[in-house]
Parts: structure tokens; C-alpha cells; sequence
């Protein structure tokens, strides 16, 4: 079946960048998301990138997609203290609407 | 827009008590589903569901029930519950597609069984 991984923890300075990395397993992915989830809310979607692109930039947000080794990356340009939250990768099958989570990276911006 | 409502926020149950975890969208989507959250294993899928009357099991299915009556309500059950069912519960709402469709969460339930 498919399988998400994520590393649990990513400490950063305020004004640096963040890189979150996700390996997935399933080939036939189609899509590709990040979600974040602050403190005691639900999941809000930050970013996706369609599985035949190698990279997407949204703002402050850069996504890049390895295919060839399923691995995807989320790139926060000057991490704020309000981007403090845990962080999950998703991947979507071919088939239908399910999505496969990662366990979620908590990040924390320190001052 | 309300979007996807959960209620209740919390509760606490003994083992062995039932009670029904409400879901409901009002954004005509098809596709509804319920995940559990416990730390460290992400949001894992217990049921899901394509369209009013159609209901299909995800990765966790075992000791809770859903059905879909209608297109806005998606309820979960749990019959009997245990204390290994504790955990933050979430419903999301998506448009069926082949394209991009973004996924909407609810606020999540928090559940304890002593």
C-alpha cells in the first residue's frame, strides 16, 4: 500500500528557510499536497504540485518534486514565528480522492 | 460559509459506551471522509465516502460505522468504544475529481475513552 514519511521535528531561526522533506512510495501519485495544522485546528492546505512538475513556487513557498526518487520538499523563505505548526505531506492516488498523510513535521521558529 | 462543521469539539466516554460523532458541508461536495490523528502516524482514513449512499472502508475501519443519507451529513459511529479509540478525529469534504480538488477539514474531535 502507499506510505508517507516525514522526519518529526524541524527547529528553525526566525528569518531563516525551512526545508520540511517527505519520501512517498506509491508511483502512480497524481498529486502531491502540504498541509498545515496549527495548534488545536483543523488542516489547512498550503501548496500542491501536480506529479509531472518538478518544482512550484507560491510566495514565500517552494515545492520540488523528485519523481524518480519520490521524494518531495517544502521550502519556507524567511520562516516566521507565525509559521510555527506541524506540517503534513500528502499524496493522492490515481484513482479517486483519497489521500495518504505523512506523520507531520512540527517546526518551531525560534525568535 | 460554514464549510465543514464537527461537533462535538470534545467528549469523554467510558469504555463501552456508544456515541456518534456529527459531520456535516455545505458545499454540495461528493466525497467525505474521517480520519483519526494520533502522534507521530499523521491522519490515518477509517471510512470515506463517494456519494450520498455509498460508503467504503479506508486503512483503520474496525469499531466505527458511517453512513451517508445525505450529501451534507456524514456521521460517524462507534459502537463500543475502547480506550485504544482515543485519539483527535477530523472530517474532510472534497469535490470528486481527477483534477486538483482541495480537501476541507473540519475543526476535529477531541475524544478520550477511560
Amino acid at each position: 500500500g502507499e506510505d508517507v514519511e516525514q522526519s518529526l521535528f524541524l527547529s528553525v531561526r526566525e528569518g531563516d528557510s525551512s526545508v520540511i522533506n517527505c519520501t512517498y512510495t506509491d508511483s502512480s501519485s497524481t498529486y502531491l499536497y502540504w498541509y498545515k495544522q496549527e495548534p488545536g485546528a483543523g488542516l489547512q492546505l498550503l501548496t500542491y504540485i501536480f506529479s509531472n512538475m518538478d518544482m512550484k513556487q507560491d510566495q514565500r513557498l517552494t515545492v520540488l518534486l523528485n519523481k524518480k526518487d519520490k521524494h518531495l520538499s517544502l521550502r519556507i523563505a524567511d520562516t516566521q514565528t507565525g509559521d510555527s505548526a506541524i506540517y503534513f505531506c500528502a499524496e493522492r492516488a490515481a484513482a479517486g480522492n483519497k489521500l495518504t498523510f505523512g506523520g507531520g513535521t512540527r517546526v518551531l521558529v525560534k525568535p | 460559509n460554514a464549510g465543514v462543521t464537527q461537533t462535538p469539539k470534545f467528549q469523554v466516554l467510558k469504555t463501552g459506551q456508544s456515541m456518534t460523532l456529527q459531520c456535516a458541508q455545505d458545499m454540495n461536495h461528493e466525497y467525505m471522509s474521517w480520519y483519526r490523528q494520533d502522534p507521530g502516524m499523521g491522519l490515518r482514513l477509517i471510512h470515506y465516502s463517494v456519494g450520498a449512499g455509498i460508503t467504503d472502508q479506508g486503512e483503520v475501519p474496525n469499531g466505527y460505522n458511517v453512513s451517508r443519507s445525505t450529501t451534507e451529513d456524514f456521521p460517524l459511529r462507534l459502537l463500543s468504544a475502547a480506550p485504544s479509540q482515543t485519539s483527535v478525529y477530523f472530517c474532510a469534504s472534497s469535490y470528486s475529481s481527477t483534477g486538483h480538488t482541495e480537501a476541507f477539514f473540519g475543526q476535529g474531535t477531541r475524544l478520550t475513552v477511560v
